[in-house]
């Protein structure tokens, strides 16, 4: 059984460029969370997706978007990139919505905003 | 909203027991986790707790929680150099996957 999967590993961007990172979730998961780690930080909820619809966002500004395909695997945008944007950005997969269900990380992609 | 607070680092030696602490402000989590981070790598969950227990125990691990004093701990019994990593303990305070993170204590194991 494959794990959680992101890509790219490692991206460097400018300011107030556009960016996608990409989840692959594990199979049999419907449901995809991402969260924002800066560094010396704990994991910041940013929002989740259940069967390609979001269900529940944190505190973070409209640019930050995202989608989920039928395959169930996601994509997040951040539009205008802002240096404070600079972090690891993890994704989350699980079984099905709700704090009962495990939720497993992938590797992460750590964006760098010059 | 809810705030959620871990010392930032400890040390031991290999073979003691190590104790890590961590301290909420909302109640309301059906369950509270602690989660494993280790250079390069996600997160990896080491064990939960519901909020209905006072203590749980996995092998090496036990959590004790403490609802009235809003306080949560990780004992890591016979710690290895392995087990170096960083450790956050989280809620799920609206109980729909959505976790809040501490800051994360970083366990730094001596041989």
């Amino acid at each position: 059984e494959t794990g959680v999967t992101q890509s790219p590993t490692h991206l460097i961007k400018t300011r107030g460029q556009q960016v996608t990172l990409r989840c692959s979730s594990q199979s049999g998961h419907n449901t995809v969370s991402w969260y924002q780690q800066a560094l010396g930080q704990g994991p910041q909820f940013i929002f989740q997706y259940y069967r390609e619809e979001e269900n529940g966002r944190g505190n973070f500004p409209p640019r930050f978007s995202g989608l989920q395909f039928p395959n169930y695997s996601s994509e997040l945008n951040v539009n205008a990139l802002e240096l404070d944007d600079s972090a690891l950005y993890l994704c989350a997969s699980s079984t099905d919505s709700g704090s009962r269900y495990e939720q497993f990380f992938g590797p992460g992609t750590r964006l760098t905003v010059l | 909203g809810e705030d959620v607070e871990q010392s930032l680092f400890l040390s031991v030696r290999e073979g003691d027991s190590s104790v890590i602490n961590c301290t909420y402000t909302d109640s309301s989590s059906t369950y509270l986790y602690w989660y494993k981070q280790e250079p390069g790598a996600g997160l990896q969950l080491l064990t939960y707790i519901f909020s209905n227990m006072d203590m749980k125990q996995d092998q090496r691990l036990t959590v004790l929680l403490n609802k009235k004093d809003k306080h949560l701990s990780l004992r890591i019994a016979d710690t290895q150099t392995g087990d170096s990593a960083i450790y956050f303990c989280a809620l799920d305070s609206s109980n729909t996957g959505k976790l809040i993170f501490g800051q994360g204590t970083t366990l730094q194991v001596k041989p």
